[in-house]
């Protein structure tokens, strides 16, 4: 079985602070981790990825994120914030076979100027 | 790269009425689409799978015959909402991956019945 916990519903930061979102997974079998962004009535936009290899995973936008298996954690990182970040935020956990994905309940990240 | 086209994207409609969502893989074989559906302020529910030319598989607690999804073809997958009710009124997301593809995400549907 598979599941994802994302700490913290709400998340604010000031304009240019590190941003930090937290994910932390369940799963039987080696994961595939992901992380996503939704802006409003919008779908998601893959953030970066984690399958094998190396554990720091670097996405768009100077998102980043580390897989430790230790922990079962995959946070999310961004040293500074931009307005533009306001967004709502989903880790995610796969098989994989990458097929069946099992979403957090996501984390609405406010940037205040 | 690949895009999964989803049509329409927003849709009003009065109680009682049907809908139909379309699926479509722009670029890729879609052997396998997945529908999710989203409240607001909620993270995404997974409804359905579908493979290409078989019955969809549904979660628990999904009603089968009120979502009835289709995946004639490589490239489509419908979910059509049957006698659709305010409690229907969601925002709905497609999937889709294939051969040698990761999963690409729709930018979704919402719906609202009056």
């Amino acid at each position: 079985a598979q599941s994802v916990t994302q700490l913290g519903s709400h998340v604010s930061v000031s304009e240019g602070a590190l941003v930090l979102l937290r994910c932390n997974y369940s799963s039987s079998v080696p994961p595939y981790l992901f992380w996503y962004v939704q802006y409003p009535n919008q779908g998601l936009q893959l953030l970066l990825k984690y399958t094998t290899g190396a554990t720091l995973v670097k996405g768009i936008n100077g998102f980043e994120a580390e897989f430790k298996k230790s922990e079962t954690s995959f946070h999310l990182t961004k040293p500074s914030a931009h307005m533009s970040d306001a967004a709502e935020y989903f880790c995610a956990v796969s098989g994989i076979l990458g097929n069946q994905f099992y979403f957090g309940t996501g984390t609405s990240l406010t940037v205040i100027p | 790269g690949a895009v999964v086209s989803q049509h329409p994207s927003r849709v009003i409609c009065k109680s009682g009425t049907s809908v139909k969502i379309e699926c479509r893989s722009l670029d890729f074989q879609a052997t396998t689409m997945f529908w999710y559906r989203q409240f607001p302020k909620q993270s995404l529910m997974l409804m359905a799978t579908s493979n290409e030319g078989s019955k969809a598989t549904y979660e628990q607690g999904v009603e089968k015959d009120k979502f009835l999804i289709n995946h004639a073809s490589l490239t489509l997958s419908t979910l059509t909402v049957t006698s659709a009710h305010p409690e229907d009124s969601s925002f709905y997301i497609c999937s889709a991956n294939g051969p040698n593809q990761p999963q690409h995400f729709g930018d979704g549907t919402r719906l609202s019945i009056l």
